[in-house]
């Protein structure tokens, strides 16, 4: 079964400072994968996701991720974050089932912390 | 618009109660999913529908009950609940894949806060 790893549960970054947030996936076949931000009790927000060809993605709010066949990683990156990017991030793949819809599977999430 | 709308915001209910949960989009998308979401946990998903059918059940307990009425609607009912079913319920939605198992990016609603009591 498909699943993704998020190794880091916290990361306290300094206001300004850059940011990479890890992912890694462990399905064999082309991966789907998502980025998703939450903020403290809100639904998730799509930053950006990648399904095939340029393997630098942007995003929204000045994020973007580089998909790594080679390390079977999908990390997300931010030049300079902003107190408002404190929340958290949740990296998906795609969950085969039925079809033609699939779930998504998520990893366990990070939460970043801005330090002013 | 990707906007996906839920309602209540929050629900308290015993576990006598019977309630219902209800999503709605008006993005034209054919695929509807329901994921229940622990305190610091990820997202878990429960069932999917596709154009109205049920398509995916991640053998959730049948006091849970979701229905897809049309394809702007997908409610989930509740019956004799337990404590333990205490989450934030999550409504997403995505276009249809209309080609192989491709993958389509799923828009989620703001959640249904449920608590049992």
């Amino acid at each position: 079964a498909q699943s993704v790893t998020q190794p880091d549960i916290h990361i306290t970054v300094s206001e300004g400072a850059s940011l990479e947030l890890r992912c890694n996936y462990s399905y064999g076949a082309t991966p789907y994968l998502f980025w998703y931000v939450q903020s403290p009790g809100q639904g998730l927000q799509l930053l950006l996701k990648y399904f095939s060809g340029d393997t630098l993605v942007q995003g929204i709010k000045g994020f973007e991720a580089e998909f790594k066949r080679s390390q079977s990683s999908f990390n997300l990156r931010k030049p300079s974050v902003h107190w408002s990017d404190a929340a958290e991030y949740f990296c998906a793949d795609r969950k085969m089932g039925g079809g033609g819809a699939d779930g998504l599977t998520f990893g366990k999430g990070t939460h970043l912390i801005i330090q002013p | 618009d990707t906007e996906v709308t839920q309602t209540p915001k929050h629900l308290v209910m015993g576990m006598t109660n019977k309630k219902s949960l209800k999503c709605e989009q008006h993005m034209g998308h054919r695929a509807m999913y329901w994921y229940k979401q622990k305190a610091k946990k990820p997202p878990e998903l429960m069932f999917v529908y596709s154009y109205e059918k049920l398509s995916i059940n991640e053998s959730v307990p049948s006091r849970f009950s979701p229905e897809c009425p049309n394809s702007s609607l997908l409610n989930l009912h509740l019956h004799a609940l337990q404590p333990e079913d205490s989450a934030l319920y999550l409504c997403a939605s995505s276009q249809e894949s209309t080609v192989g198992r491709g993958v389509k990016t799923q828009y989620f609603g703001p959640g249904t806060r449920l608590l049992v009591l």
